[in-house]
């Protein structure tokens, strides 16, 4: 059982350029979602979805974009990369919407925007 | 406006002796908490949460936490600290009133255990 899988695990990008981040979950998880991790900062949303098919913002949405075509899979866009991206982005996943579920984590993204 | 707060950012406890990670938050009404974990170069792990019932609440590797209402706390703790506890702790709330979905996460706090 693999969880919640992310790639690549680390990139490098040029301002400007545009790249998917990669998520998938194999334990039919209803809700996923993509934060970004910053020192000091503790955990942003940038997006979740609730279900195939629907995606809504979270804290932090500006400059990225998601699809939730399949329940396994939820692509994170940047759009046109700036330094400001520079982060650490992780999916998560809980078995539903229901407020008192535990997400489950991927292991992470290192992304470097020069 | 809801915030939590880990006032602490950095944890010394030697190894063997109890250790307590605070957590404090400003959410109205009945709020959800959780506690994860995160070692080096890895996703957060989920280790327990409070929901509603009895205010010490049991989770993974040992650890417990004891919800207070009147304080607005759910300060995470162990009895006897291993150097393998050695990680950064998110505490994360989440109002069961809200539409959007939101957990609201503390800053972190590093625990380190020395041996």
């Amino acid at each position: 059982n693999a969880g919640v899988t992310q790639t690549p695990k680390f990139q490098v990008l040029k301002t400007g350029q545009s790249m998917t981040l990669q998520c998938a979950q194999d334990m039919n998880h209803e809700y996923m979602s993509w934060y970004r991790q910053d020192p000091g900062m503790g955990l942003r949303l940038i997006h979740y979805s609730v279900g195939a098919g629907i995606t809504d913002q979270g804290e932090v949405p500006n400059g990225y974009n998601v699809s939730r075509s399949t329940t396994e899979d939820f692509p994170l866009r940047l759009l046109s990369a700036a330094p400001s991206q520079t982060s650490v982005y992780f999916c998560a996943s809980s078995y539903s919407a229901d407020r008192n579920q535990p997400q489950h984590f991927g292991d992470g993204t290192r992304l470097s925007i020069l | 406006a809801q915030s939590v707060a880990q006032p602490e950012d950095q944890v010394n406890v030697a190894e063997g002796n109890p250790l307590t990670v605070k957590c404090t938050y400003s959410v109205s009404g009945n709020p959800y908490l959780f506690w994860y974990v995160q070692y080096p170069n890895r996703g957060l792990q989920f280790l327990l949460k409070y929901i509603t019932g009895d205010n010490l609440v049991k989770g993974s590797y040992g650890f417990e936490a004891e919800f207070n209402k009147s304080q607005t706390s759910f300060h995470l703790k162990k009895p006897s600290a291993l150097v393998s506890d050695s990680a950064l702790y998110f505490c994360a709330v989440r109002d069961p009133r809200d539409s959007n979905y939101q957990l609201i996460w503390g800053a972190g706090t590093k625990l380190i255990i020395k041996p």
